[in-house]
């Protein structure tokens, strides 16, 4: 059974960055794609992108274009979403998570709440 | 990009009732549509993918249904621990999207 297991919550200023973890076990990392969604109370939930290690590909939603980053670290078996010039309205727990054969999210990470405020 | 609508956005149910949640598509998604579970304070659980297969482990009471825009899930006998909130969530697609959720309290 995979475990993702992230990293802990976060206060950054407006126009700050955070990098979030997402360390994986029970599997092999580069055997995994890795997807990234974020929740907040307005918003709901929101699929941010993913990153497939068979081809190193990354696909982003639009709206997160030029802000986001996600990469895969194999030798510590680590997942990170970076996210770039911060504002209020990213504040939001944001979750990793691996797909299943037919895109289903079906192992989760804890969630790491991360607040943007002056 | 495909969005999802939910209805109702809440519900009030007893134990023992039966319960459907209905998600439409805003485009044919085939049948590339879950539904997780979700608790205060915790990650979403998932439920049922590919339209109506269920994950592993997730009691018989739950089941989904649908293809192409509309979709629902059934909980067939509410039980105490299933109060929570219920999304779907389409992966015909990227931007994958999810819907606005449906919660589900104590009558």
């Amino acid at each position: 059974q995979v475990q993702l297991v992230q990293s802990g919550a976060e206060v950054k200023k407006p126009g700050a960055s955070v990098k979030v973890s997402c360390k994986v076990s029970g599997d092999t990392l580069p055997d995994l794609s890795m997807h990234w969604a974020r929740q907040a109370p307005v918003t709901g939930l929101e699929w941010m992108g993913s990153f497939d290690p068979e081809d190193a590909s990354v696909v982003y939603a639009q709206k997160f274009q030029g802000r986001v980053t996600m990469t895969e670290d194999s030798s510590t078996a680590t997942a990170y979403l970076e996210l770039r010039s911060l504002r209020s309205e990213d504040t939001a727990v944001y979750f990793c998570a691996t797909p299943g054969r037919t895109g289903e999210l079906d192992n989760w990470g804890q969630g790491t709440l991360i607040t943007v405020s002056s | 990009d495909i969005q999802m609508t939910q209805s109702p956005s809440s519900l009030s149910a007893s134990v023992g009732d039966r319960v459907t949640i209905t998600c439409r598509a805003s485009q044919s998604i085939s049948r590339y549509l879950s539904w997780y579970q979700q608790k205060p304070g915790k990650a979403p659980k998932l439920l049922v993918f590919a339209a109506s297969s269920l994950h592993t482990a997730v009691p018989s009471r739950f089941s989904g249904s649908g293809a192409g825009t509309d979709f629902t899930l059934t909980i067939s006998s509410l039980q105490p621990e299933d109060f929570a909130t219920y999304f779907c969530q389409q992966s015909y697609i990227t931007p994958y999207s999810f819907g606005q959720g449906t919660k589900v309290d104590i009558k």
